[in-house]
């Protein structure tokens, strides 16, 4: 069974505060995706990586980094969390280009 | 024009019923169709995959992809109060490029 994990289930951050959003998964998968999901918008995409070292942005990406030094771990880096970043993050992976499978996701609040 | 288009719902239907989700789309290039459940604060999870025009059962869950006509359906036969959640369509084009539907919020009454 494929298994995504995320760091966190919940996270309550205030204005400003560096937000660090972990995501490992366990089936060797070349790509790995970060995106927010929001009511109303459904899954908006912010960056994803097709290889160590490599990032590409998303559709959405103004206000967050990614960082992969390992080919089984994807960070988000929420550089200054502001308040119109309170939403649903999910990490996503797949094996080129076939179905993603999706982490529980982690609820972030900033206030 | 937004690249998959999908009925937000909601949707609330008696238990047993037969329940029809469906997403329409633009670009022909998309090659491969998925459907994901996202049950209430959990990750989505993948429920069917298709690549080809035609019908693909999974017990009550049927996936219908109509590439002449742009558009998808997910088929759920004998409704269950379990199936409540929230149905993503998903497409992937050539470039393995992923395009989500906004999903469709399903309620199964007892």
């Amino acid at each position: 069974d494929v298994k995504v994990t995320q760091s966190s289930r919940y996270l309550v951050k205030r204005t400003g505060e560096k937000v660090f959003l972990e995501c490992v998964q366990d089936m060797d998968h070349e790509n790995m995706f970060w995106y927010r999901q929001d009511p109303g918008l459904g899954l908006r995409l912010i960056y994803f990586s097709y290889d160590v070292k490599m990032k590409e942005k998303g559709d959405i990406p103004e206000g967050y980094s990614v960082s992969r030094e390992k080919k089984e771990r994807f960070s988000l880096i929420l550089e200054s969390a502001s308040t119109n970043q309170t939403s649903m993050y999910l990490c996503a992976s797949d094996r080129i280009g076939l179905e993603q499978y999706f982490g529980p996701g982690t609820r972030l609040t900033v206030t | 024009q937004k690249e998959v288009e999908q009925d937000p719902g909601p949707l609330s239907v008696p238990e047993g019923a037969i329940v029809s989700l469906n997403c329409t789309y633009s670009n022909s290039a998309f090659q491969y169709f998925m459907w994901y459940r996202q049950y209430s604060r959990k990750g989505p999870e993948l429920l069917m995959y298709t690549y080809s025009s035609g019908n693909k059962e999974d017990g009550r869950f049927t996936a219908q992809v109509d590439k002449s006509s742009k558009y998808i359906s997910l088929f759920i036969r004998d409704s269950q109060p379990s199936d409540s959640a929230t149905y993503l369509c998903a497409m992937v084009n050539e470039g393995n490029q992923f395009y989500f539907g906004t999903g469709t919020s399903l309620t199964v009454i007892p």
